[in-house]
């Protein structure tokens, strides 16, 4: 089955750290990697991508770091503040056979940031 | 902006019962997904459909159902609810365009079943 390994399952760091979360897999079919925030009592909402071709995404205070050929890519959130304790996804796009696609999700990172 | 509603934030169900999950996207968008969400599981998929009409099976089918009578709104159905099917059900939709587009999630159905 396909899978998307994250790492760790929580994370406290404080106000202006560096919290770095890991995402591993396996499947080489995999062809674009986005990450999703959710704060309590919302759903996820796409906080930042990234193709296979590209080593390294930055948008704001949220950078994407993509290794493809030992398929982990990982999320930086630089300066972090209280407003971004969230829990965050990684995640995996694949074609489907019905001409759609389909993500599969790490089990996602609840993220504290204490003041 | 896009906007997914799910018609409950929470609902209470019995075993046994035959229960529907209503979502409705507002962006004509052709793609339409079911997740259940639980903690330390993440998001897993359970059915998907590209079109009104269409439907194929995510990575959890089992013991659900889903209809697309109509391009906006998908239902999950739970033939007979069991209580190993409580959960967080997330609705989410995405243009076609391929696999780069990004899903729109709705704030999710927090079913109970007793």
């Amino acid at each position: 089955q396909q899978q998307v390994k994250q790492s760790p399952q929580s994370l406290i760091v404080q106000k202006g750290g560096i919290p770095i979360i890991n995402c591993a897999y396996e499947n080489t079919a995999f062809d674009y990697f986005p990450w999703y925030q959710q704060f309590p009592g919302k759903g996820p909402a796409l906080l930042i991508a990234i193709r296979p071709d590209v080593s390294e995404k930055k948008e704001g205070r949220f950078t994407i770091s993509f290794n493809k050929s030992a398929k982990q890519f990982s999320l930086h959130i630089m300066d972090s503040q209280p407003g971004d304790s969230a829990t965050y996804f990684c995640a995996a796009s694949t074609a489907s056979g019905a001409g759609s696609y389909q993500l599969t999700f790490g089990k996602g990172t609840k993220l504290s940031v204490i003041p | 902006d896009v906007k997914v509603t799910q018609s409950s934030r929470y609902l209470v169900k019995r075993t046994g019962e035959k229960v529907f999950l209503e979502c409705v996207q507002d962006m004509d968008h052709e793609n339409m997904f079911w997740y259940r969400q639980d903690p330390g599981l993440g998001l897993r998929l359970i059915y998907f459909s590209y079109d009104v009409k269409m439907k194929e099976k995510g990575d959890i089918p089992e013991g659900y159902s889903v209809s697309r009578e109509k391009k906006e709104r998908f239902s999950l159905i739970l033939e007979s609810a069991s209580t190993n099917q409580t959960s967080m059900y997330l609705c989410a939709s995405s243009p076609r365009g391929g696999l780069r587009q990004p899903q729109h999630f709705g704030d999710g159905t927090r079913l109970s079943i007793l």
